[in-house]
């Protein structure tokens, strides 16, 4: 299947600072990435939708001056934390459509907020 | 309102045996519906996908069935291993309206020697 590549896998930043998470697709072009977020033993709630050239739409509840999604090119997506606080610690996932509809995740960014 | 019913929450299995979980949606204007397996720390891997317009899709040891009058959906997973040991995910999305996926909420398989 398609390659979908995130990085970092692994943060651990001070209460108030910004982290940046990447999502790649490798083999591919995605005109559409999702981000998700995952509790421990539960599912993925969506976060938002990323397209490419255009705004992010964002799913109810979700506050998108806290996270800030850029979709730079048909490859590239970004997740910006900003000001991170301790209940922002989760497991941060983004997906990528194919032409075929097919959705590929990536292995998943364990934030962690001091 | 949950779109995506997924049961059993934990299974376990014995080597060898059939695993079976179970899916029911709400919207018909689904048209696509994965499975992915995610093992703890990893991000959820496509298993295998079917369409509406066939019953059933087998891959390897992996089977979906659907039954698009009842909107169920299944997957089967034959001669079940201890590295089947996951979470799986049932999920389903409108392709028409840029796929966004709607997940079930996950059954824990546990395959016992």
């Amino acid at each position: 299947g398609a390659v979908v590549s995130q990085h970092p896998s692994r943060v651990i930043c001070k209460s108030g600072t910004s982290v940046k998470i990447e999502c790649r697709s490798l083999d591919f072009q995605a005109t559409t990435m999702f981000w998700y977020r995952q509790f421990p033993k539960q599912s993925l709630m969506l976060m938002a939708t990323s397209n490419e050239g255009s705004k992010a739409t964002y799913e109810q509840g979700v506050e998108k001056d806290k996270f800030l999604i850029n979709h730079a090119s048909l490859t590239l997506s970004t997740l910006t934390v900003t000001s991170a606080h301790p209940e922002d610690s989760s497991f941060y996932i983004c997906s990528a459509r194919t032409s075929h509809g097919e959705l590929f995740f990536g292995e998943g960014s364990r934030l962690t907020v001091l | 309102q949950q779109q995506v019913k997924q049961s059993p929450q934990s299974l376990i299995v014995q080597k060898g045996g059939i695993s079976i979980i179970n899916c029911a949606y709400e919207n018909t204007a689904f048209d696509y519906f994965p499975w992915y397996q995610q093992f703890p720390g990893k991000g959820p891997a496509l298993l295998i996908a079917i369409r509406p317009d066939v019953s059933e899709k087998k891959e390897g040891r992996f089977t979906i069935s659907f039954n698009k009058s009842a909107k169920q959906f299944s997957l089967h997973i034959m001669d079940s291993q201890p590295g089947d040991s996951a979470t799986y995910f049932c999920a389903a999305a409108d392709t028409g309206t840029a796929s966004k996926l709607t997940f079930g909420t996950g059954t824990r398989l546990q395959v016992t020697l």
